[in-house]
């Protein structure tokens, strides 16, 4: 397996524009995860979903993040508008047994501008 | 609350032995996570305890007291490869969530 695939690996915006990131879960998992990772706060959960629905989204900050996942094989983080408080790595994630079990992938690099 | 401690930093030489621990406070605990991650890479399972003692594998052990909410990660035998950060994280079951801690920077050095 190719294990979680997110792209872009890396994104430079611009404040104030849309900015889209996407997973793709291992095959067979049911859960994805959504984490933010910068210097001052760490790794920190964002939203999760169990079989394609959001379970918990309290670590979304704010209305400007959105996150969907239409389908087992696909998931979006979106956030609009961007703001540069808003640059960190966000890592997406998933697991075949409830979250106890995570694999991460490389995470994408966003620079807000 | 939600509440997890370790040393920011840590250095050691290569060959010997170190010690990273990690003290939680937690709404719901269903096991605790040692995860390694290496500059610009993202983070990598190394451990599992939910039960208390010494988990062993390799190079590494984890050990755990859920009475004094304390865990901590040991490494032998370092490499110079084993520089890199240790999150440790504490699963809460009835949430399906990972806690992070803020991670350990351990660099290891000739």
């Amino acid at each position: 397996d190719a294990g979680v695939i997110q792209s872009p690996r890396h994104e430079v915006t611009e404040m104030g524009q849309e900015v889209t990131l996407r997973c793709k879960p291992i095959s067979g998992h049911d859960y994805l995860f959504w984490y933010r990772q910068t210097m001052m706060r760490g790794l920190e959960l964002l939203i999760y979903f169990n079989n394609n629905v959001p379970i918990d989204d309290s670590g979304m900050p704010e209305d400007r993040f959105s996150a969907k996942m239409p389908n087992a094989s696909f998931s979006t983080l979106k956030i609009q508008p961007s703001e540069p408080r808003d640059s960190a790595v966000y890592f997406c994630a998933s697991s075949p047994d409830g979250g106890e079990t995570q694999y991460f992938g490389p995470g994408t690099r966003l620079l807000v501008l | 609350g939600q509440n997890i401690d370790q040393p920011t930093e840590m250095t050691a030489t290569e060959g010997a032995i170190v010690q990273i621990n990690c003290t939680y406070q937690t709404s719901g605990f269903n096991g605790l996570f040692w995860y390694q991650q290496h500059a610009g890479e993202a983070p990598t399972f190394l451990s599992y305890n939910v039960l208390d003692g010494l988990e062993e594998k390799g190079r590494f052990s984890s050990f755990l007291s859920r009475s004094k909410g304390y865990s901590y990660l040991l490494l032998k035998e370092l490499q110079m490869k084993d520089s890199a950060s240790y999150l440790c994280a504490v699963f809460s079951g009835g949430y399906n969530k990972l806690i992070f801690g803020a991670g350990t920077r351990l660099a290891v050095h000739p």
